[in-house]
């Protein structure tokens, strides 16, 4: 069974500084990987995707990820934080189309940006 | 192009009342899923749908029930609701195109 864990649950970083966001899998195959954000009181937004190829995906408002099948890793960076990165961020495995393409998603990490 | 949309948003229920979660997708995709949100879990798999007429078991169905009679909708329901349905309900719609789930505003759920 696939699974996803994110060791930080809330993370404090000042504005300006880097930010970054752990995220282990297990998958019993070439996974296909996302990072969703959720401000407070709002719905999920996907930042960015991989699903083959180049092992650094850009993602939108600044963010990237690196994949390393090695670690079984898909770390979120972002080199400088704004105040409006204040969320939750969600690590998310996929399972292929024969199995739903459903997603199973890690439990969260919460960034607070100090001024 | 609304996209995903969810009602509704907030509801509070008395344990032992149901009722019925509606979500709605314009973009005629085939997969539609509903996601229950619970501090420090994620979100979890209620039930999922591969297409119209068809449902299936996700990782948390127990005490919920799904129908998809038409492809743009997909009903969450409650026939007896508990406490522990207290939560948040994503509902969400994948598309082959771009190859991800777009997700809905969400529906607060409180069960006293």
């Amino acid at each position: 069974a696939q699974s996803v864990t994110q060791p930080d649950i809330h993370i404090t970083v000042s504005e300006g500084a880097s930010l970054e966001l752990r995220c282990n899998y297990s998958y019993g195959a070439t996974p296909y990987l996302f990072w969703y954000v959720q401000s407070p009181g709002q719905g999920l937004q996907l930042l960015l995707k991989y699903f083959s190829g180049d092992t650094l995906v850009q993602g939108i408002k600044g963010f990237e990820a690196e994949f390393k099948r090695s670690q079984s890793s898909f770390n979120l960076r972002k080199p400088s934080v704004h105040w409006s990165d204040a969320a939750e961020y969600f690590c998310a495995v996929g399972a292929r189309r024969a199995a739903g393409n459903k997603l199973t998603f890690g439990g969260g990490t919460r960034v607070l940006v100090k001024p | 192009n609304a996209g995903v949309t969810q009602t509704p948003k907030f509801r509070v229920l008395k344990t032992g009342q149901s009722m019925t979660l509606l979500c709605a997708q314009d973009m005629n995709h085939e997969y539609m899923y509903w996601y229950r949100q619970d501090p420090g879990m994620g979100l979890r798999l209620i039930h999922y749908s591969v297409g119209e007429g068809t449902t299936a078991k996700g990782e948390v169905p127990d005490g919920y029930n799904v129908s998809r009679l038409k492809k743009q909708n997909f009903l969450l329901g409650l026939e007896s609701a508990a406490p522990s349905q207290t939560s948040v309900y994503f509902c969400a719609s994948f598309g082959l195109k771009y190859n991800e789930q777009f997700f809905g505003p969400g529906t607060r759920l409180t069960v006293l």
